[in-house]
This record gives structure tokens, C-alpha cells and sequence, in this order.
């Protein structure tokens, strides 16, 4: 069956540590890969995602993603984490087709000490 | 400033009781999309709208109606059906970006609880 798995529910790190986030996904293909963020009692906001190409994606905030094939992952990074990246974050995937596909993970809660 | 518009913030719901939630865009999108989020899971897809008076349901529609009367609209009914309303609702829209793709925009979100 497809799925997105999100195996951290709940990371803690010190301000100015550096972040990864794990995404793993099982499709028969290579999907579109997505990482959103939410603040508490916001909306999804779009960091970054991969369609193709080059598989190391820049996004927002200073924050990248790396696509690996061959693990199947789609891991979130950031070299050096603010106070303010204290979020929940979600990968999401779809293998084709429109926004209505769109198939989320569970969300890690991301939490900053100073 | 364009953007979507979910209200109110918080709504409660009696037992029995049908609610509606709101959600308007001015970003001219064509796609509109509900989502129910609880505690520890993924966003899960409600009723979606590719255009005005067309609507589909998504994976979890029983229990709840929509509608989409106009293109900047797209309110979510919930219903006395649904016996575990209680959760976080995220209205989006999309559009199409040439070389990007599909694009979600998210509105801020809607708590419902039952008193």
C-alpha cells in the first residue's frame, strides 16, 4: 500500500544545532515530495519539494531536502535551527495527479531550546 | 492582500447540531480543498472542488456537505452525522503554475469542539 512515514513524532534541539527530519515513502514509482510547515493554530505553509532533476531542493528559511532513491527518503534539513523554526512539520507525497492525491505524514513537532 | 479566510477561529457544536464552516479566497483560484487534521495524524481530505458547482468527495466525506455556489467560496457543513467532529479544519486552494506545478495555499484553520 502507499504511504508516507514520518518516524519522529517529537524532536527537540538546541537553538543553533542543526536539524534532519525524516520522510520515507512506499510507492511503486517516485512520487512529487513535499515538506510543509505549521505553526501552532496556522495554517500549511510550502517549504520546498522535489518533482525532478537535482536532488538536493532549497527552499524556504533555509532549509533543504534531500531525495534518496534508494532509501526511499526525503529528509528535511537545516545547519543551524532558530527559535523560531519551533514548528510541526509534514511531508507529504503524491504520485500523480492533482492536490486532491496529496497523501500527508503523521507531522513531527519540532521543539527549540534557547 | 489575497488570501484565504477561514471563521470563525473556534466554533462549538451542540450534540446534534449542524455547523458551517467558512472559507473564502480572492486568489482567483479554481481548486478548493477541506481538510480535517487531529492530534498525531496527517491532514486528511474532506471534499475537494475543481470548479464552481462541482465538488468530489475525499477520504473521510461521511458526515459532512459542501458546496460551491462561487468560485471564491467553499463552506464545509458539518453534521449531526459526524459523531467525532471535534478536530482542526484546513480550507486551501490551488493553482496551476506553469514548470511548478500544482500549488496549496492554506488558510489559517478552524477549531471545532463539541460542548
Amino acid at each position: 500500500a502507499q504511504s508516507v512515514t514520518q518516524p519522529d513524532i517529537h524532536i527537540t534541539v538546541s537553538e543553533g544545532a542543526s536539524l534532519e527530519l525524516r520522510c520515507n515513502y512506499s510507492y511503486g514509482a517516485t512520487p512529487y515530495l513535499f515538506w510543509y510547515v505549521q505553526s501552532p493554530g496556522q495554517g500549511l505553509q510550502l517549504l520546498l519539494k522535489y518533482f525532478s532533476g537535482d536532488t538536493l531542493v532549497q527552499g524556504i528559511k533555509g532549509f533543504e531536502a534531500e531525495f534518496k532513491r534508494s532509501q526511499s527518503s526525503f529528509n528535511l534539513r537545516k545547519p543551524s535551527v532558530h527559535w523560531s523554526d519551533a514548528a510541526e512539520y509534514f511531508c507529504a507525497v503524491v504520485l500523480t495527479g492533482t492536490a486532491s492525491k496529496l497523501t500527508f505524514g503523521t507531522g513531527t513537532r519540532l521543539q527549540v531550546t534557547l | 492582500d489575497g488570501g484565504i479566510t477561514q471563521s470563525p477561529k473556534y466554533l462549538f457544536r451542540k450534540e446534534g447540531q449542524n455547523v458551517t464552516l467558512s472559507c473564502e479566497q480572492n486568489l482567483n483560484h479554481d481548486a478548493m480543498y477541506w481538510y480535517r487534521q487531529d492530534p498525531g495524524q496527517g491532514l486528511r481530505l474532506i471534499y475537494y472542488s475543481q470548479i464552481v458547482n462541482d465538488f468530489q468527495k475525499g477520504d473521510i466525506a461521511e458526515g459532512y456537505s459542501v458546496s460551491r455556489e462561487k468560485k471564491e467560496s467553499f463552506p464545509l457543513t458539518v453534521t449531526s452525522a459526524q459523531k467525532n467532529p471535534t478536530a482542526f479544519y484546513l480550507c486551501a486552494s490551488s493553482i496551476v503554475v506553469p514548470t511548478y506545478g500544482e500549488k496549496l495555499f492554506f488558510g489559517s484553520g478552524t477549531q471545532l469542539s463539541v460542548l
